[in-house]
């Protein structure tokens, strides 16, 4: 089975500029998670839907930060505009409550650098 | 609110040495509690996990038992090696908060031959 996709891995781009990072969770999951990772923070929940509906998003650190899940099979994190304070590596996590079981699985995660 | 709290790192250990990572938790209902862990360079991976009291998971070697009485998760292995150098990552979920997951801050394993 594939695991979680992300897309792109490496995102290397210029302050002001527009970030879209994308996944695609594992087939039937029905949650999504959006992770932010940092050597000075650590890892941040952003945001996370369940059925496609976001449910908690008082992760996501300001207005130029947004996310959409339009199906149960893609997602998009988008800012804009990027700022330097921006770049950190985000993971992408999806999981399904099923049986009283509730796991999450990573992706790989895609490694953001705001010039 | 539902929060976990591990041991600060970073851990270094020689070879075959015994681990032990602390995890404690704090849960208003009856919460899931998970291991991760982060090789360098990946994402996170589910180590283990436990999903009632008295519960214990393992992997790899890796063992962590649900202690309700002390609220604990605490990550052990009875003989390191270099390959289980990474970041540990105590986790828990409960289906009360939405099966949201709160991790903890994170233990930086390194294993010296």
């Amino acid at each position: 089975d594939a695991g979680v996709i992300q897309s792109p891995r490496h995102e290397v781009t210029e302050m002001g500029q527009e970030v879209t990072l994308r996944c695609k969770p594992i087939s039937g999951h029905n949650s999504l998670f959006w992770y932010r990772q940092t050597m000075m923070r650590g890892l941040e929940l952003l945001i996370y839907f369940n059925n496609n509906v976001p449910i908690d998003d008082s992760g996501m650190p300001e207005d130029r930060f947004s996310a959409k899940m339009p199906n149960a099979s893609f997602s998009t994190l988008k800012i804009q505009p990027s700022e330097p304070r921006d770049s950190a590596v985000y993971f992408c996590a999806s999981g399904r409550l099923a049986g009283g079981r509730n796991e999450q699985f990573f992706g790989p995660g895609t490694r953001l650098t705001v010039l | 609110g539902d929060s976990v709290t591990q041991m600060e790192g970073p851990v270094t250990l020689s070879e075959e040495a015994c681990l032990t990572i602390n995890c404690t938790y704090t849960a208003t209902g009856y919460p899931s509690l998970f291991w991760y862990v982060q090789y360098p360079g990946e994402g996170l991976q589910l180590l283990l996990k436990a999903t009632k009291a008295d519960d214990k998971g393992s992997n790899k070697g890796f063992e962590a038992t649900y202690r309700k009485e002390t609220t604990s998760f605490h990550l052990e292995k009875g003989s390191v090696q270099v390959s289980d150098s990474a970041v540990y990552f105590c986790a828990l979920s409960a289906k009360n908060t939405g099966n949201q997951f709160y991790f903890g801050t994170g233990t930086s394993l390194t294993v010296i031959p």
